[in-house]
């Protein structure tokens, strides 16, 4: 099966700075790369995924970036906010198996002021 | 936040008790997930549905049973042979597998808590 690491497990930063979560995966032909984001007490909730056509992706603030040939793919958040405290998720999805998404074990991720 | 829903909020359980956790979609999706959330191991798969009256097992069945008899609902059983049942456990939905678009859609959860 997928196997999914995810660094660091916790992270915190200064507001403004910018935090960075990689996730590495085992299956070389794994073709979709989500990140979702889960605040306490919330459900998660998708931020940003990318396609394994593409090699890098934005959206105001959060990137990610994927590098095939390692098998890993990043989270890039910049001039980070208090709102943006919150547990991250990588989940590659693997080309078999229907429409299976396989977790990461989560980033916590604390901002402060 | 409105799409799916999941029912009750909290249950509380008896050990030896079978349990039932309550999902629902209006999203006209066709896959269903449910996964179990414990703290520091991030989402676990528990089954998922493709299509209504079928089902795949997931990473962590046993104990485990689920039905998929109505497009919208995709209700969890925990069984007395569940060893750990408690949990917080989601619910998810997403458009067909046939489509290029796989974003996974969340309910709110189900705290379960065995007495």
């Amino acid at each position: 099966g997928e196997n999914v690491e995810q660094h660091p497990s916790t992270l915190s930063v200064q507001e403004g700075d910018s935090a960075v979560i990689k996730c590495t995966y085992s299956d070389s032909a794994s073709n979709y790369f989500p990140w979702y984001k889960q605040e306490l007490g919330k459900r998660p909730q998708l931020i940003i995924d990318i396609r394994s056509n593409v090699g890098e992706k934005k959206d105001q603030r959060i990137a990610v970036t994927l590098n095939k040939t390692a098998k890993h793919f990043s989270l890039h958040i910049t001039e980070t906010q208090p709102e943006d405290s919150a547990v991250y998720f990588c989940a590659p999805k693997l080309t078999g198996g229907g429409n299976k998404l396989t977790f990461g074990t989560g980033t916590q991720l604390k901002v402060e002021l | 936040d409105g799409g799916i829903t999941q029912s009750p909020k909290y249950l509380f359980r008896k050990e030896g008790q079978n349990v039932t956790l309550s999902c629902e979609q209006n999203l006209n999706h066709d896959a269903m997930y449910w996964y179990r959330q414990d703290p520091g191991q991030g989402l676990r798969l528990i089954y998922y549905s493709q299509i209504v009256n079928d089902f795949q097992k997931g990473d962590i069945a046993e104990g485990y049973s689920v039905s998929r008899e109505k497009k919208e609902s995709f209700p969890l059983t925990v069984t007395s042979a569940q060893k750990n049942p408690t949990a917080f456990y989601l619910c998810a939905s997403s458009r067909s597998t046939g489509t290029y678009y796989n974003e996974q859609f969340f309910g709110p959860g189900t705290r379960l808590t065995v007495l």
